[in-house]
């Protein structure tokens, strides 16, 4: 059974820093791309960051681009995003997200999201 | 690449035909996938490739379209298919995009 645990969010002030892990199980980890999706509350999905399977593409929402870093240790089936400069429209649910192939094609399995509040 | 989806919500009936379009502002071949999205839950997806119906999804769903304009139909509206419903291509993978979302209500 694939299974996606995000962790590691929560209330940071603006300008600080957090860094998001996802842990992966239930599937071969490095032979799929992976992404961040953000969803404000009561709001659309924005797609953050993305992955290829081997790291060598990484990819930005230009709203982040420069703010935000994403990784991944295939040897550890985990992603990471790195969030830097935070700022209250950084406010959301973050979803680690499974593609559905090595590189984008789709968001084929969701995990179920950790919110990052960011607020004085 | 901008997605445009309309409209934004929608009053229907069950049993009703309800069909959501979602237009890109640049030519994204059939790189267009849809997710169903219901309250309190991650999303899912249930069309791929534009017209690709995903496993397990009921046939009432169908997708279509190609370069700038596609189309959700579901054919015959259940109650379990009342929820937000979302476009998003993957042609730029530089940046991909998603719809705004139709809101999908109960009449």
């Amino acid at each position: 059974e694939v299974q996606l645990v995000e962790s590691g969010g929560g209330l940071v002030q603006p300008g600080g820093s957090l860094r998001l892990s996802c842990a992966a199980s239930g599937f071969i980890f490095d032979d799929y791309a992976m992404h961040w999706v953000r969803q404000v509350p009561g709001k659309g999905l924005e797609w953050v960051s993305g992955i290829t399977w081997n790291s060598e593409n990484k990819d930005y929402a230009d709203s982040v681009r420069g703010r935000f870093t994403i990784s991944r240790d295939n040897a550890r089936s985990s992603l990471d995003l790195q969030m830097n400069g935070l700022t209250t429209e950084d406010t959301a649910f973050y979803y680690c997200v499974k593609d559905s192939r090595s590189w984008y094609v789709q968001f084929d399995f969701w995990g179920q999201g950790v919110m990052v509040t960011v607020s004085s | 690449i901008r997605m445009t989806q309309s409209p934004s919500s929608l009053s229907a009936s069950v049993g009703d035909r309800v069909t959501i379009t979602c237009r890109a502002s640049h030519n994204v071949k059939s790189y267009v996938n849809w997710y169903q999205q219901k309250p309190g839950r991650a999303p899912k997806v249930i069309i791929s490739a534009a017209s690709t119906l995903q496993s397990g999804v009921p046939s009432r769903f169908s997708g279509s379209g190609s370069e700038t304009d596609f189309t959700l139909t579901i054919s015959s509206l259940q109650p379990e298919d009342f929820a937000t419903y979302y476009c998003q291509q993957s042609y730029s993978t530089v940046a991909l995009t998603f719809g705004g979302g139709t809101k999908v209500e109960i009449k």
